[in-house]
């Protein structure tokens, strides 16, 4: 089946522009999670929703974050004027239930901030 | 001090021989354990769940000791394809609801 899609895959921004990226979810996937991925290192944790709620949002860098899920399946992670430090891959990932089962992550978006 | 340990590497192994990595935690309530793959430029793909003492499949085997709080990660019989990053992560639960990951360790596996 589908699994967890992104968009875009890679985007460019001009430091001090905002950027929206997507996650479409496992179809069925109740629990959405973001992560920040910077070169060399491992996965680090943004925020988590259950179905439409945003119930941690600790991983959150800066208020210039934002996350929403508004129909409880596609996510958009949304970042405000975006900086040079903003440059990883935001990667999404998804599982079936709210009690912990295997994330299963989409492709990423590449972000570069200049 | 990182709540999820791994040594970097890079790992360079031969073709066929067994490699053992291993991964630390530091957070006693972390509840379930997982490894992932990585490969270059790619997302992480699971690669096996830990939630009792250990797990098989296949060539692969994961274990974990609560009470040294580290999980390993033994490959037998390697091959060229299983070259790449290997994530370790960690789930503690408890309102903490996203993954603890390490940096991975790079395996190079030499023909």
């Amino acid at each position: 089946g589908a699994g967890v899609s992104q968009s875009p895959r890679y985007k460019v921004a001009k430091r001090g522009q905002d950027v929206a990226l997507r996650c479409d979810p496992i179809s069925g996937h109740v629990s959405l999670f973001w992560y920040q991925q910077a070169l060399g290192q491992g996965p680090e944790f943004l925020t988590y929703f259950q179905n439409e709620a945003q119930l941690d949002k600790s991983g959150l860098p800066s208020d210039r974050f934002f996350a929403e899920r508004p129909e409880g399946s596609v996510s958009t992670l949304k970042i405000q004027r975006t900086q040079q430090e903003d440059s990883a891959v935001y990667l999404c990932a998804s599982s079936l239930a709210r009690e912990f089962y295997e994330q299963y992550f989409g492709p990423g978006t590449r972000l570069t901030v200049t | 001090r990182k709540e999820v340990e791994q040594d970097p590497g890079p790992f360079n192994v031969p073709e066929g021989a067994t490699v053992a990595f291993n991964c630390t935690y530091s957070n006693s309530a972390s509840q379930s354990f997982f490894w992932y793959r990585q490969d270059c430029r790619k997302e992480p793909k699971l690669l096996m769940s830990v939630y009792s003492s250990g797990n098989e499949d296949g060539r692969f085997t994961a274990q974990l000791n609560r009470a040294s709080q580290y999980i390993s990660l033994l490959i037998r019989d390697s091959k060229l394809s299983d070259s790449a990053t290997y994530l370790c992560a960690a789930y503690s639960g408890g309102g903490a609801d996203g993954l603890t990951f390490g940096k991975g360790t790079h395996l190079i596996i030499q023909p």
